[in-house]
């Protein structure tokens, strides 16, 4: 059981590239979310999906699009790199079943280190 | 804006101390969270406490929970060089039930000395 699976760990892109990030997890979570961290914000909700088929916006959804046409893999994608997109990007997947379902419990990949020049 | 603050937002201490680091939230929850952070690593979930609990403990963790001031406290005992991370208290926004949405506080980031 591998988890929540991110790449890459590292990548550095010029503005105006355009770039991937993968998320999949082995889990079987209908619920997966992308969250960007950066100093002094704590975590920050980009995009996040209920299920196969089914995508939303979160709380700084601008710049970036998803899509999971698998219940595995939830890319992120940006379409036109800005510097101000240079932060630490997780994926995480909901676990909703035992004493805490329903409850928002997160399992979390390692991260995506991105810096945009 | 973001649902929880923290305090402090850095916290420096000796093994086998306690550490005590709290978070304020601003509106109704029906739940809450408690999440650490190894340095270049992702979150890990510690502990949950509901709306209706006043206190829970797991292991060396105790985690308080005050509805009617919007606040929680997590205290680690005694403890230990390992316990060097990033504390985020985590709430789920209203209406988000069952969606997996978090809102995430600033975090604490607590050293421990050996």
């Amino acid at each position: 059981n591998a988890g929540v699976t991110q790449t890459p760990k590292f990548q550095v892109l010029k503005t105006g590239q355009s770039m991937t990030l993968q998320c999949a997890q082995d889990m079987n979570h209908e619920y997966m979310s992308w969250y960007r961290q950066d100093p002094g914000m704590g975590l920050r909700l980009i995009h996040y999906s209920v299920g196969a088929g089914i995508t939303d916006q979160g709380e700084v959804p601008n710049g970036y699009n998803v899509s999971r046409s698998t219940t595995e893999d939830f890319p992120l994608r940006l379409l036109s790199a800005a510097p101000s997109q240079t932060s630490v990007y997780f994926c995480a997947s909901r676990n909703g079943q035992g004493v805490n379902s329903g409850a928002n419990v997160l399992t979390f990949g390692a991260g995506s280190r991105l810096t945009v020049l | 804006s973001q649902q929880g603050e923290e305090d402090p937002q850095a916290l420096s201490i000796q093994e086998g101390e306690n550490a005590t680091m709290n978070c304020s939230y601003k509106t109704s929850i029906n739940n809450l969270q408690w999440y650490r952070q190894n340095s270049g690593r992702g979150l890990v979930h510690l502990i949950l406490i509901r709306s209706n609990e006043r206190e829970k403990h797991s292991g060396r963790l105790r985690v308080t929970l005050d509805t009617s001031k919007k606040s929680s406290s997590l205290l680690i005992t005694a403890s230990r060089a390992a316990d060097t991370a990033s504390y985020f208290c985590a709430t789920v926004p209203p209406g988000s039930s069952n969606t997996g949405k978090l809102i995430f506080g600033q975090g604490t980031t607590l050293q421990v000395k050996p």
